[in-house]
């Protein structure tokens, strides 16, 4: 169990461009979920997948942001035509979805839009 | 009004005291109740979890839910340094949707 791990760990961006993270979960685990979290705030819910189907997504994502979980292990989150809002840590967790919801974080990465 | 709202602090408590955490939610169908302990420019690790009424100890940590109440609290007792950090109170909802919600947090300062 090597836990979650996100890459890249920090990305700076210009305004407009796209970004594309990556997150593998532990690899036992069937669920999958991307939060956002800013300083001072809580993690804020963004998408869900269990295996490879994405079940859940927040109503405040944006058109701009996708998300995919090919073949039920590794994720990807892209975000199109970046703005600077969009600055923010993006953290990704997964959880072993039998009962209790335990989630485990990954380091995360942080997104600068300049 | 916040789902679910935090104190956001920061709470001072001296060394080897007990440090009492807060958070209110507002849905009343919540079931599932975590704290999550963040350290400055780390990711959440999960602390503590409940599901019922009442006390539930682990260690120098006890989480107590008062679901009429709608209120959740973390005691840490004989509170550390090392327990200085930011916590996260978060609720799941028994509505079927499977996200957490968290609060904004409240940072503890155990002093020396």
């Amino acid at each position: 169990d090597t836990g979650v791990s996100q890459d890249p760990r920090h990305k700076i961006t210009k305004r407009g461009q796209n970004v594309t993270f990556r997150c593998d979960p532990i690899s036992e685990h069937n669920r999958l979920y991307w939060y956002r979290q800013t300083l001072g705030q809580g993690p804020e819910f963004l998408t869900y997948f269990q295996n490879e189907a994405q079940l859940e997504k927040s109503r405040l994502l944006s058109d701009r942001f996708s998300a995919e979980r090919p073949k039920g292990s590794f994720s990807t989150l892209e975000i199109q035509r970046t703005e600077q809002g969009d600055s923010a840590m993006y953290l990704c967790a997964s959880s072993w979805g039998q009962g209790d919801e335990k989630l485990f974080f990954g380091s995360g990465t942080q997104l600068s839009v300049l | 009004q916040k789902e679910v709202e935090q104190n956001s602090g920061p709470l001072s408590v001296p060394e080897g005291a007990i440090a009492s955490l807060n958070c209110t939610y507002s849905d009343r169908v919540s079931q599932s109740f975590f704290w999550y302990r963040q350290y400055s420019g780390k990711s959440p690790e999960l602390i503590m979890s409940i599901y019922s009424n009442g006390d539930k100890e682990d260690g120098r940590f006890t989480a107590q839910l008062n679901k009429a109440s709608q209120y959740v609290s973390l005691l840490i007792r004989d509170s550390q340094p090392s327990d200085s950090a930011t916590y996260l109170c978060a609720v799941k909802s028994d509505t079927g949707r499977r996200a957490l919600t968290f609060g904004s947090g409240t940072r503890l300062q155990v002093q020396p």
